[in-house]
């Protein structure tokens, strides 16, 4: 089964630019999503198609795609961004939906 | 607005069974992929199941194959998951969500519901 890779953790202090990845094979093939999920609530979709985003989202939100990973950006980082993030793919092959396993944003 | 509330968890022992369901709202529920996504207590989010726009078409995780079977009444813009031979990892905050009109992604999620397996 496909498997997507994400750090545990990440910390940024507040007012930089926090970058969190997600590896996997072949991820060049596929669109790549993105999720926050504060504790407690529902996810959030940020991030759909590599890099574009939905509605509501902020223009700091931002996502790239290079080689063998995916990376979402959150630029000038504030303490509500601090939250868990999910990279997402959809698995042609299998008809599954695949997540990796989540990292949590820590604001320095 | 989109809303999606599920309901129907609670307490079951090891071997029973619960069904959960999901009421939409905001949107022409039969033009969308719906799915159902877990979280176990303190764990990511992992993909459980997914119908299509009628439910003529399913589709579900390994873990729960043989298990759980999705169905959906587009007359009552309802979802549902019936989870059969509940085992204590099947325990996990139940979500509902919409999938895009490209079906490849979750656009809309619902609060949850608890799903705890215990004897």
């Amino acid at each position: 089964s496909y498997v997507l890779t994400q750090p545990p953790s990440v910390s940024v202090a507040p007012g930089q630019t926090a970058r969190i990845t997600c590896g996997g094979n072949n991820i060049g093939s596929k669109g790549v999503h993105w999720y926050q999920q504060k504790p407690g609530q529902a996810p959030v979709l940020v991030v759909y198609d590599d890099s574009d985003r939905p509605s509501g989202i902020p223009e700091r939100f931002s996502g790239s795609k290079s080689g063998s990973a995916a990376t979402l950006s959150i630029s000038r980082v504030e303490a509500g961004d601090e939250a868990d993030y999910y990279c997402q793919v959809w698995d042609g092959s299998s008809d599954h939906w695949v997540f990796g396993g989540g990292t949590r944003l820590t604001v320095l | 607005e989109v809303q999606l509330v599920e309901s129907g968890g609670g307490l079951v022992q090891p071997g029973g069974s619960l069904r959960l369901s999901c009421v939409a709202s905001g949107f022409t529920f039969s033009d969308y992929w719906m799915h159902w996504v877990r979280q176990a207590p303190g764990k990511g989010l992992v993909w459980v199941s997914r119908s299509n726009y009628d439910g003529s078409s399913t589709s579900y995780a390994d873990s729960v194959k043989g298990r759980f079977i999705i169905s959906r009444d587009n007359a009552k813009n309802t979802l549902h998951l019936q989870m059969n031979s509940l085992r204590v990892e099947d325990t996990a905050v139940y979500y509902c969500a919409r999938g895009s009109v490209r079906t490849v992604f979750f656009e809309y999620w619902g609060q949850g519901t608890l799903v705890t397996v215990t004897s």
